[in-house]
């Protein structure tokens, strides 16, 4: 149980393209997910939290313009990176609670999705 | 600010020996506390979490919780080459985000 997927595991763009990155719940329904950045050598950053049917919540210096969360259902939330650029070239991970399960603070992860800007 | 802290390692011990992996954390608040592991170019997977004072246990691996001294641990018995990861300590605060160490990277040499 407790399965997260994300699509896709990897992608390369060019500058100044959108990337579109989709986060689902298989198994349960998940009422908040998370979005993570990771650079390489350096642990897991929040970037925002998504609670369905309303705004996300962004971290402190995350600008909410560039990176879009939209999460319409209970088991889909999606991260649109606008206008990426190199520097946006990171490890993106989404994870999600399970409502039901025997600790609901507990996060399962995807499997990450690799963005290259080139 | 809500720190959690945890040597970075590298930390590492012969196959079939006890590895120990420490972390502490600033808010006395945090109610919940996990353990992830996390293989190179991967993304974390959860080993277990605890919540009450004390030790629990799972399988090869046990999570220590002392909440007067805010230290969790993670032991791990009869280290197997398959365990060289890094291990990531999480709190649990009370909006009920997860804040996580720095990780420890182990290596469990054969």
């Amino acid at each position: 149980g407790a399965v997260v997927s994300q699509h896709p595991s990897w992608v390369i763009c060019k500058s100044g393209t959108s990337v579109k990155i989709e986060c689902r719940s298989l198994d349960f329904q998940a009422t908040t997910m998370f979005w993570y950045r990771q650079f390489p050598k350096q642990s897991l950053m929040l970037m925002a939290t998504s609670n369905e049917g309303s705004k996300a919540t962004y971290e402190q210096g995350v600008e909410k313009d560039k990176f879009l969360i939209n999460h319409a259902s209970l088991t889909l939330s999606t991260l649109t990176v606008t206008s990426a650029h190199p520097e946006d070239s990171s490890f993106y991970i989404c994870s999600a609670r399970d409502p039901a399960g025997a600790s609901t603070d507990t996060q399962y992860f995807g499997p990450g999705t690799r963005l290259t800007v080139l | 600010q809500k720190e959690v802290e945890q040597n970075s390692g590298p930390l590492s011990v012969p196959e079939g020996a006890i590895a120990s992996l420490n972390c502490t954390y600033s808010d006395r608040g945090s109610q919940s506390f996990f353990w992830y592991r996390q293989y190179s170019g991967k993304s974390p997977e959860l080993i277990m979490f605890i919540y009450s004072n004390g030790d629990k246990e799972d399988g090869r691996f046990t999570a220590q919780l002392n909440k007067a001294s805010q230290y969790v641990s993670l032991l791990i018995r009869d280290s197997q080459p398959s365990d060289s990861a890094t291990y990531l300590c999480a709190a649990s605060g009370s909006a009920r985000q997860l804040t996580f160490g720095s990780g420890t990277q182990l290596t469990v040499l054969p």
